[in-house]
């Protein structure tokens, strides 16, 4: 089966570093996608990884690794609004988009 | 400005009723999909569509119908046989089902049933 996994939520302190990891098994691989998700609201996208290395944009890197099947979310200096889950989704052989379950993150003043 | 809408954004209904979300996007994207999100679950695709007059199920279409009679609006049904349809439920679009840009999400509507 397909699959993916992210840490169910994590803590940190404004203004710190914060690494949100996942990994996944698909059938197939057409690249990875993090969106952020604020509570009730829908989720926004934030960046694409679809070869390994790194992508910067601001204070958001992502990282994918595909022989390791992982790829993590840095998100630096953190702010009270970074407060929001983030979502892993993975785009498999037939064009769909396989969603992990989310990480929570909470900052902390 | 474009953009994603749904309607309405908080829905209640009775047990054994059909209802309709309302999907619209001006954003001239081909490609339409319906979302499910449940608490500590991942989003599930219910339904999605490449193109006018045409449309596929996803992972959990059982209980659920679309249509797609216009480019604009991807309209969801729940109908009565879906057995447990309170959830968020997210519209979201692409230019293209195969390509590598990313889905744009409505707002979001959540169901409730009584």
């Amino acid at each position: 089966g397909q699959n993916i996994d992210q840490p169910t939520e994590m803590t940190a302190t404004e203004g710190a570093i914060v690494q949100i990891n996942c990994t996944y098994q698909t059938s197939g691989f057409n690249g990875l996608f993090w969106y952020q998700q604020h509570a009730g609201e829908a989720p926004t996208f934030l960046s694409y990884n679809v070869l390994d290395g790194l992508e910067e944009k601001g204070r958001f890197s992502s990282f994918l690794s595909r022989s390791k099947g992982y790829s993590y979310l840095l998100l630096k200096e953190l702010q009270m609004k970074d407060s929001a889950s983030y979502l892993c989704a993975v785009r498999d052989s037939n064009y769909q988009l396989i969603w992990g379950a989310g990480t929570k993150l909470i900052i902390k003043p | 400005d474009g953009g994603i809408t749904q309607s309405p954004k908080y829905l209640f209904r009775k047990e054994g009723q059909n209802v309709t979300l309302s999907c619209e996007q001006n954003l001239n994207h081909d490609a339409m999909y319906w979302y499910r999100q449940d608490p500590g679950q991942g989003l599930r695709l219910i339904y999605y569509s490449q193109i006018v007059n045409d449309f596929q199920k996803g992972d959990i279409a059982e209980g659920y119908s679309v249509s797609r009679e216009k480019k604009e609006s991807f309209p969801l049904t729940v109908t009565s046989a879906q057995k447990n349809p309170t959830a968020f439920y997210l519209c979201a679009s692409s230019i293209q089902l195969a390509d590598y840009n990313e889905q744009f999400f409505g707002p979001g509507t959540r169901l409730t049933v009584l």
